[in-house]
């Protein structure tokens, strides 16, 4: 089955500097890739997707870029803010198919 | 607003109990899934369901077993609880023209 790495497992960022997670996987196959942010104590809750058909994709403050022949993908955080501060999950999984298979989870810490 | 919602959202049990969690969901999806979240261990599948007679093994199915009793209802059960199920367990949907994931608020069972 797929299986995701995130790295690093804790990044610690000054508040205003860019925070970069990345994720691989194994399977060619997967062709969907989310991340979900868990602030502490709460559900973790979908930030941003890609499909295998786009490179980049951007929403205010945050991007995803994918690159598929390296099989890995990142979480870009521009312009980090205290609320940034939380657990970031990557997944994969083939669309349509819907299994997610989630990496283990990245601590981001946003010093003010 | 549509939820998906966990019952109960803490429990402490004993070891060899039988022990059931439910998830009840208003969204209107077909598929529901099960994760148990464990720190450093990230996110891992234990069942899942893309219809009412549809239901599969995770990644980590042994110990525990599964009933959709309607498209809104999937429920987890531990036949006979054990320490190392201590863990945080989230339910999750989604439907079948969508990939992103909803997620409970989550249950945390403690096995004494």
């Amino acid at each position: 089955g797929e299986n995701v790495e995130q790295h690093p497992s804790t990044l610690s960022v000054q508040e205003g500097d860019s925070a970069v997670i990345k994720c691989t996987y194994s399977d060619s196959a997967s062709n969907y890739f989310p991340w979900y942010k868990q602030e502490l104590g709460k559900r973790p809750q979908l930030i941003i997707d890609i499909r295998s058909n786009v490179g980049e994709k951007k929403d205010q403050r945050i991007a995803v870029t994918l690159n598929k022949t390296a099989k890995h993908f990142s979480l870009h955080i521009t312009e980090t803010q205290p609320e940034d501060s939380a657990v970031y999950f990557c997944a994969a999984s083939i669309y349509g198919n819907n299994r997610l298979a989630f990496g283990k989870g990245n601590q981001v810490v946003v010093i003010p | 607003d549509a939820d998906v919602t966990q019952t109960p959202r803490n429990r402490i049990t004993k070891t060899g109990k039988r022990i059931m969690l439910e998830c009840s969901q208003t969204k209107g999806h077909d598929r529901m899934y099960w994760y148990r979240q464990d720190p450093g261990l990230g996110l891992r599948l234990i069942y899942y369901s893309f219809d009412v007679k549809d239901i599969n093994k995770g990644e980590i199915s042994d110990g525990y077993s599964v009933s959709r009793q309607a498209q809104a209802k999937f429920s987890l059960s531990l036949e006979s609880a054990i320490p190392n199920q201590t863990a945080l367990y989230f339910c999750a949907t989604s439907d079948s023209y969508r990939d992103g994931y909803t997620f409970g608020s989550g249950t945390r069972l403690t096995v004494v």
